[in-house]
């Protein structure tokens, strides 16, 4: 079974543009949750999407923002990109089955903003 | 919200040796999970581990829920086994939202 996917990779962009980021999920997975890692502030949550709907919603600016597909893909989008935005973006998939909520990571994408 | 603190902060190690490591939380939660971060930054699935024990060849878990606690255990540890080990959380109402420990971060010398 393949595992959670992330596209792209890297990414340099300059302050002030905007970005996208892409998640497959695992097959039949049905949540998608981002969080942001940053070497000062460690992993923290921004949203989690089940079933194209936002369910929970992280301590985060306006800014950052995702959405859901039917196919369970899921992407965020950060607008006016500041420098303290540079970090670790990471994806997870669960069944989000009843309490049975095991999140199952992807690669990463790894922001940076000059 | 939740409150996750993992000790130590960093432990060093010689090759064989074992160690434990500590990861409380606050509140009771739903899920538990023991993550092992590898140099390009991914985020491995050690245990899912809400209560219990389990154990996978020579890394074990222990998590007791109405103590607020769980415990890693990594026993003849070996040079590979270097990195960032994350607990996390889930908490209540918080559907898929983890919140993560400031991790311990293990270094084995040969």
């Amino acid at each position: 079974k393949a595992g959670v996917t992330q596209t792209p990779r890297y990414l340099i962009k300059t302050r002030g543009q905007q970005v996208t980021l892409s998640c497959s999920p695992i097959s039949g997975h049905r949540s998608v949750s981002w969080y942001q890692q940053t070497p000062g502030q460690g992993l923290q949550f921004l949203f989690e999407y089940f079933s194209e709907t936002q369910r929970n919603k992280g301590n985060f600016p306006g800014r950052f923002s995702g959405r859901q597909f039917s196919n369970s893909r899921s992407e965020m989008n950060v607008s006016t990109l500041e420098l303290g935005d540079s970090a670790l973006y990471l994806c997870a998939s669960s069944k989000s089955s009843g309490r049975y909520n095991e999140q199952f990571f992807g690669p990463g994408t790894r922001l940076t903003v000059l | 919200g939740i409150q996750v603190e993992q000790s130590p902060p960093d432990l060093i190690l010689q090759e064989g040796a074992n160690s434990t490591l500590r990861c409380n939380f606050s509140d009771s939660v739903n899920n538990l999970q023991w993550f092992h971060q590898n140099p390009w930054g991914q985020l491995i699935n050690l245990f899912y581990i809400p209560s219990g024990t389990k154990q996978n060849g020579r890394l074990s878990a222990t998590t007791v829920a109405t103590e607020r606690y769980s415990l890693l255990y990594i026993s003849s540890s070996q040079t590979t086994d270097s990195g960032v080990y994350f607990c996390a959380v889930e908490g209540g109402t918080s559907y898929g939202k983890l919140t993560f420990g400031q991790g311990t971060i293990l270094t084995v010398h040969p």
